[in-house]
C-alpha cells in the first residue's frame, strides 16, 4: 500500500529565515505531487504541483518554491519566511491528473 | 467567485440523528467531485469520488450522491466519531487542480 510521509510535523519560524518542508511517498512509483496550504476560514490552496522529476508549476504567485528531486519526494521552500506564510500545508499524491489525490498528515507552519 | 460551496457551515447533531451535507458547483466540464473527511490538526481523508450525475456511493453511515449542480452527502444514524470537517473538491477539466469548498463541520453529540 501507498504511504505518504510529511516533515517536520510543526515549525515555528522567525520573519526573514528559510524554509524546507519535505513530503515523500512509498509504494508507488512516479506520482503526480501537489503542495497545498490551508488557512484558518478558506479552503484548500493548490500551490504548486509535479507530473514528474524537476517538472514543477506554480498556481498562485508567492514568496515560496518547490523542487522535485527524486520521483517520491517534494521539497516546499522559501528563502525569506513571511508572516503570510503561516498556515497548515499539505502534501498530496496522485497516480495520475485523472484520479484521487491522497493527503499527507501535514505540517503546521508558524511564522512570528 | 466561489466555484464550490459547502452548507451549511457547522451542524450539530444528536447520536442517531440523520442529516445530510450540501456540496454546490458551478465549474464547467466537472471531471470529478471528491468527499474528504478532516480531523483536527491531520490532513483530509479521502471518502468518495463522484464523476457523472445520478451516480452514488456508499460507505458505513455515509452516502455521496451527484447532480449536475450538487452532491449530497448523507449521514444515517451519526455516531459521535463521525463528528469531523467534510469538505467537498471538484476537478475541472483539462486542469490538475481541485478546487475545495470551505467545509462542514460535524459535531455529533452522544
Amino acid at each position: 500500500s501507498q504511504t505518504i510521509h510529511q516533515w517536520p510535523a510543526t515549525l515555528v519560524q522567525p520573519v526573514g529565515s528559510p524554509l524546507s518542508l519535505e513530503c515523500t511517498v512509498e509504494g508507488t512509483s512516479n506520482p503526480n505531487l501537489y503542495w497545498y496550504r490551508q488557512a484558518a476560514g478558506r479552503g484548500l490552496q493548490l500551490l504548486f504541483y509535479s507530473v514528474g522529476i524537476g517538472q514543477i508549476s506554480s498556481e498562485v504567485p508567492q514568496n515560496l518554491s518547490a523542487s522535485r528531486p527524486q520521483d517520491r519526494q517534494f521539497i516546499l521552500s522559501s528563502k525569506k519566511l513571511l508572516l503570510s506564510d503561516s498556515g497548515f500545508y499539505l502534501c498530496a499524491w496522485s497516480p495520475n491528473s485523472q484520479e484521487t489525490q491522497y493527503f499527507g498528515p501535514g505540517t503546521r507552519l508558524l511564522v512570528l | 467567485e466561489d466555484q464550490v460551496t459547502q452548507s451549511p457551515e457547522a451542524l450539530r447533531l444528536q447520536e442517531g440523528e440523520s442529516s445530510s451535507l450540501n456540496c454546490s458547483y458551478t465549474v464547467s466540464g466537472l471531471r470529478g467531485l471528491f468527499w474528504y473527511r478532516q480531523d483536527p490538526g491531520k490532513g483530509p481523508e479521502f471518502l468518495f469520488t463522484l464523476y457523472s450525475a445520478g451516480e452514488e456511493k456508499e460507505k458505513e453511515r455515509l452516502k455521496a450522491t451527484l447532480t449536475k449542480k450538487e452532491s449530497f452527502l448523507h449521514i444515517t444514524a451519526p455516531k459521535p466519531e463521525d463528528s469531523a470537517t467534510y469538505l467537498c473538491a471538484v476537478r475541472q477539466g483539462g486542469s490538475e487542480k481541485l478546487v475545495f469548498g470551505k467545509g462542514t463541520k460535524l459535531t455529533v453529540n452522544p
